[in-house]
């Protein structure tokens, strides 16, 4: 147990379908982050929250829709995806997001397949 | 260049040997240094951290850090199976918590 819970963990959708990711942390964690795992590629970091507000959005195309209603919740709302948008999808979260020495703990993630 | 390599390709070592793991970094800005362990179809754990020179040891984990040469090493002490994994090097910069992740090194200890 991590602390940091994704659902679902596996998740198959066509191109033309809406669904969301959703994430929550249960370790009074002020910051949360969007990570995207590709095969043989590094860690990609996608959208960053610190304290609800969005301080990093990494050149993400718009058919990923980050949320952060509150420190402890994220979601990534997904629509009209590509198959290379197949991956594992990573949430994490950490004190803050200025922190440098604060160390980020990862969910187990959901398997993303684009059919 | 990329800003964290780990270069090494799939590391077998025997079990109750030493492994080692190397990464180097480009942003010499950079100022927190963590190595992750990722079991197949797991979440990336936070093994070491490691902040300034030298070597920090946790358990049979060891991390060296030399900022002049730009490298963060993880030794593994008399591996065991249950170490089998891929493990990621993690840096950031003083200021924020960007973290740059290497591709990672699997590891396979061999009974």
């Amino acid at each position: 147990e991590t602390g940091v819970t994704q659902t679902p963990r596996h998740l198959v959708m066509g191109m033309t379908n809406k669904k969301s990711l959703k994430c929550e942390q249960h370790l009074g964690h002020n910051a949360m982050y969007w990570y995207k795992q590709s095969a043989k590629k590094p860690l990609e970091l996608m959208f960053v929250y610190n304290f609800k507000e969005q301080t990093e959005n990494n050149s993400v195309p718009s058919r990923f829709s980050p949320e952060c209603p509150n420190s402890s919740h994220l979601f990534l709302h997904l629509h009209t995806l590509q198959p290379e948008d197949s991956a594992l999808y990573l949430c994490a979260s950490s004190q803050g997001d200025n922190l440098s020495n604060q160390p980020q703990h990862f969910g187990d993630g959901t398997r993303l397949s684009i059919l | 260049q990329k800003e964290v390599e780990q270069n090494s390709g799939p590391l077998s070592v025997p079990e109750g040997a030493i492994a080692s793991l190397n990464c180097t970094y480009s942003d010499r800005g950079s100022q927190s240094f963590f190595w992750y362990r990722q079991y197949s179809g797991k979440s990336p754990e936070l093994i070491m951290s490691i902040y300034s020179n030298g070597d920090k040891e946790d358990g049979r984990f060891t991390a060296q850090l030399n900022k002049a040469s730009q490298y963060v090493s993880l030794l593994i002490r008399d591996s065991q199976p249950s170490d089998s994994a891929t493990y990621l090097c993690a840096v950031n910069r003083y200021g924020n918590n960007r973290l740059a992740f290497g591709k990672g090194n699997q590891v396979v200890v061999i009974p």
